[in-house]
């Protein structure tokens, strides 16, 4: 069955401290791992795609990176402005009748000034 | 630079009623698809559309139909409304079916079901 597991689900950084968002991936015809970010009332905004392992994109503070089983969302300095849900998300094949993405629960990230 | 879409943005209806939800695309994507977010849970693909004039079922269609009236719009159908379906709803678009696109996402629709 496929599964995606975020942890922690909930983390709380002071300004300027520096951390790491886990996803553990367990799907099929992986077609992309997906990061979103989401603010509260808001939908899910786009932040990466990852396709093979060891490859890594930056965005920002963000950086996500990639391995066969996890990838992670580390953040660098984190300023109050990136307190928000963090998603991650594994793209599957389009012939699987479960449809595209499956998501993680998220990880709320609260950064205080 | 609308992108996705959706309306209402907030409805309460009462067990039994129906109702439609709308999403509109602007981006000229082929593929169109509807989650709902619970609390404690991830997004959960309800339906999609690989492209116009085809729509699928994802992990949780039982009480919803959709439509794909054309390449840039898909609405939801709640013909007979359960307190169950109180829920978040996201529509979403993206260039192709399948992981390898980008999946951009509306702003959502609050639906309570009293």
């Amino acid at each position: 069955e496929d599964q995606v597991t975020q942890s922690p689900e909930a983390l709380r950084l002071q300004e300027g401290e520096s951390s790491s968002l886990n996803c553990s991936y367990t799907v099929s015809g992986l077609r992309g791992l997906f990061w979103y970010r989401q603010d509260p009332g808001k939908g899910p905004e786009f932040l990466f795609t990852l396709y093979s392992a060891g490859e890594e994109k930056e965005k920002e503070r963000l950086k996500a990176t990639l391995t066969k089983k996890e990838s992670f969302l580390h953040i660098t300095a984190p300023k109050p402005e990136d307190s928000a849900t963090y998603l991650c998300a594994g793209g599957r094949d389009y012939g699987g009748s479960q449809g595209n993405l499956i998501f993680g629960k998220g990880t709320k990230l609260s950064v205080k000034p | 630079n609308a992108g996705v879409t959706q309306t209402p943005k907030f409805q309460v209806l009462k067990t039994g009623q129906s109702m439609t939800l709308q999403c509109a695309q602007d981006m000229n994507h082929n593929s169109m698809y509807w989650y709902r977010q619970d609390p404690g849970m991830g997004l959960r693909l309800i339906y999609y559309s690989a492209s116009e004039g085809t729509t699928d079922k994802g992990e949780v269609p039982n009480g919803y139909n959709v439509s794909r009236l054309n390449k840039r719009e898909f609405s939801l159908r709640l013909e007979s409304a359960a307190p169950s379906q109180t829920s978040v709803y996201f529509c979403a678009s993206s260039e192709t079916v399948g992981g390898g696109n980008t999946i951009y996402f509306g702003e959502g629709s609050w639906l309570t079901v009293v």
